[in-house]
């Protein structure tokens, strides 16, 4: 069935470092990926997404890269500040939209 | 700027008992989620709902789960006979359109506890 591998499970940076999480996902017919970032007992708040027609995007320090050749998509964090710390969960859509499987999670923890 | 709410917040029942969890979508939006999230764990996509039916459904949403759009402003997910492992943070979420614009807002979840 559909899956998305997320890497790493956990991440810790310096202040002012850049940090980098990727995906892959199993089906091709995807055509969605969202980015949702989480803080500890919050709702998962959408941060950054890319269709399957871009292959980057970007917002201010932020930005996402889709490979769909290869069926990879990356979230790219430069200039990392302390509340950029939080689990951050890569997703994508399947079946007109209707079903969105999402990655294990990555904890980034950056440190000032 | 209009957001999903849920209610309640936390919901603690027995073993066996039915709940309902209810959900008030963003007023222009057509398209309903419910997800789950077990303390720790990813987010788990349980059922999508459109047009007052069922579009899409995972493994998880199975006989024990229903949903509904009972009027026009609330959509709601019933467990029958909850067990001790559904125990987690179900969350629901809306969108506006579907595919490659499907941006969903996330309500803040009930955490459900079963004793």
């Amino acid at each position: 069935g559909e899956n998305v591998e997320q890497h790493p499970s956990t991440l810790s940076v310096q202040e002012g470092d850049s940090a980098v999480i990727k995906c892959t996902y199993s089906d091709s017919a995807s055509n969605y990926f969202p980015w949702y970032k989480q803080e500890l007992g919050k709702r998962p708040q959408l941060i950054i997404d890319i269709r399957s027609n871009v292959g980057e995007k970007k917002d201010q320090r932020i930005a996402v890269t889709l490979n769909k050749t290869a069926k990879h998509f990356s979230l790219h964090i430069t200039e990392t500040q302390p509340e950029d710390s939080a689990v951050y969960f890569c997703a994508a859509t399947w079946s007109g939209g209707f079903k969105t499987i999402f990655g294990a999670g990555t904890r980034l923890f950056v440190k000032a | 700027e209009p957001e999903v709410t849920q209610t309640p917040s936390h919901q603690v029942t027995q073993m066996g008992q039915e709940v309902i969890l209810r959900c008030v979508p963003i007023s222009n939006h057509l398209y309903f989620y419910w997800y789950r999230q077990i303390l720790g764990q990813k987010v788990e996509f349980l059922v999508s709902f459109y047009n007052n039916e069922i579009s899409e459904k995972s493994e998880i949403f199975d006989d024990q789960f229903s949903v509904e759009r009972p009027d026009g402003s609330n959509f709601t997910l019933k467990i029958r006979s909850t067990k001790l492992e559904d125990s987690a943070m179900y969350f629901c979420a809306s969108s506006e359109t579907s595919g490659a614009y499907n941006e969903q807002f996330f309500g803040p979840g009930t955490r459900l506890t079963v004793l």
